[in-house]
């Protein structure tokens, strides 16, 4: 089965700063993925995703890449502000399979 | 869009209790999710279903766990007897339908087992 590794377990930026979150998968057969924002008491929240027949994708501050060869795929987070503290998950799962496999999270610290 | 609902948010307990934990999902998904969420182990999959019907319990820790969907609107999560090392914040998550991977979470139920 698939297994989901992620790094860092935590990160602190100084506000203005790049945070950049990475992340491993095991199965060539995963197609999508996704990263979740999780704030402190909250649900986690989708704020990108990226299926395999891109190499990244944007939106304003955030982007994902990902390499399908390296099995690897990473959250790129530009001009941090103190609303990004929170958990981040990557996940990874085969687009028409069912079990969305989470990494363990991020905990992103932005400092002001 | 009402989104996911939860009901209980918060459940404290008493060690040997019966706790029922209950979702409603987006209506016209039709597949939902039932994670547990701790410090220690992160989010992990309970169970899932694909039009009421369970799929993959693999997740359920142990036999004091079941889960049902009567129906299309309506699931839960059931734990009897609790213990205090099943404290955690449960999360149901729904999906639209097999061949799209997005899921939306609930807002979770703390569950405080003492």
């Amino acid at each position: 089965g698939e297994n989901v590794e992620q790094h860092p377990s935590t990160l602190s930026v100084q506000e203005g700063d790049s945070a950049v979150i990475k992340c491993t998968y095991s199965d060539s057969a995963s197609n999508y993925f996704p990263w979740y924002k999780q704030e402190l008491g909250k649900r986690p929240q989708l704020i990108i995703d990226i299926r395999s027949n891109v190499g990244e994708k944007k939106d304003q501050r955030i982007a994902v890449t990902l390499n399908k060869t390296a099995k690897h795929f990473s959250l790129h987070i530009t001009e941090t502000q103190p609303e990004d503290s929170a958990v981040y998950f990557c996940a990874a799962i085969m687009e028409y399979g069912n079990k969305l496999v989470f990494g363990a999270g991020t905990i992103l610290r932005v400092k002001s | 869009d009402a989104g996911v609902i939860q009901s209980p948010r918060h459940e404290v307990t008493e060690m040997g209790q019966e706790v029922t934990l209950r979702c409603k999902p987006i209506s016209g998904h039709n597949s939902l999710f039932w994670y547990r969420q701790t410090m220690m182990r992160g989010l992990e999959l309970l169970i899932y279903f694909n039009n009421n019907v369970p799929i993959d319990d693999s997740g359920m820790p142990e036999d004091r766990f079941s889960a049902k969907m009567p129906n299309a609107s309506f699931s839960t999560l059931k734990i009897q007897p609790s213990e205090p090392r099943d404290s955690a914040v449960y999360f149901c998550a729904s999906r639209a339908r097999l061949g799209t991977a997005v899921q939306y979470f609930g807002p979770g139920t703390r569950l405080t087992v003492t």
